[in-house]
């Protein structure tokens, strides 16, 4: 099966702890993303690559980091840093015709 | 910054009814706009998509229209079915990388 492959499904934070999210690839995208999701609200981007071993911040980066070790890999870590942390996780790479397929994303919960 | 709306947060449809699903953009310079259907606890998913060169595209059930002149785009579902309860959002491309979402118009099927 192709396509963008995002573990845990669910994952529980407890205060202070630092925690990875998983994001692998078999699509070939040279360009990946991840969005966050709150309740009833749309899709804020955290951080992108466009390269490996590269990647810039987007609109709601503190709090989280990334790498881009591999092309089929792009990993989000959410840090203590981030206070609120609960939310749903969305990994995305950019297709050919310019626009994303999209994983099944990762719910997390600060108990 | 700029960014896409959708006009109504939620819409509840008679099962069988045709659904229309607005949106609206800000970005002049926009050329490439996309509808992507969200079912609870999943990514979102493609619909379909259009250029900005075009006014009208259709798919299975689905037809897009996009007016350039008021920066408006809307999704038309034929005959709504209960499968089609979701989160629909709008996306639009603001440069070759990124796109930029709505906050997403819940649709609820009656039946």
């Amino acid at each position: 099966d192709g396509g963008i492959t995002q573990s845990p499904k669910y994952l529980f934070r407890k205060e202070g702890q630092n925690v990875t999210l998983s994001c692998e690839q078999n699509l070939n995208h040279d360009a990946m993303y991840w969005y966050r999701q709150d309740p009833g609200q749309g899709l804020r981007l955290i951080y992108y690559s466009q390269i490996v071993n590269d990647f810039q911040k987007g609109d709601i980066a503190e709090g989280y980091s990334v790498s881009r070790e591999k092309k089929e890999s792009f990993p989000l870590t959410v840090t203590s840093a981030q206070k609120n942390p609960t939310a749903f996780y969305l990994c995305a790479g950019l297709t050919g015709i310019g626009g994303y397929t999209f994983g099944s994303g990762t719910r997390l919960t600060v108990v | 910054g700029e960014s896409v709306g959708l006009h109504l947060p939620t819409l509840s449809v008679q099962e069988g009814d045709n659904s229309i699903i607005n949106c609206a953009y800000s970005n002049s310079a926009s050329d490439y706009f996309i509808w992507y259907k969200q079912e609870s606890g999943k990514g979102p998913q493609f619909i379909i998509d259009i250029r900005s060169n075009m006014d009208k595209r259709q798919g299975q059930r689905v037809t897009v229209l996009l007016n350039k002149t008021v920066k408006h785009l809307s999704l038309q579902i034929a005959a709504t079915q209960p499968g089609d309860s979701a989160v629909y959002f709008c996306a639009e491309r603001a440069n070759d990388y990124k796109l930029s979402f709505g906050a997403g118009t819940t649709v609820t099927v009656r039946a």
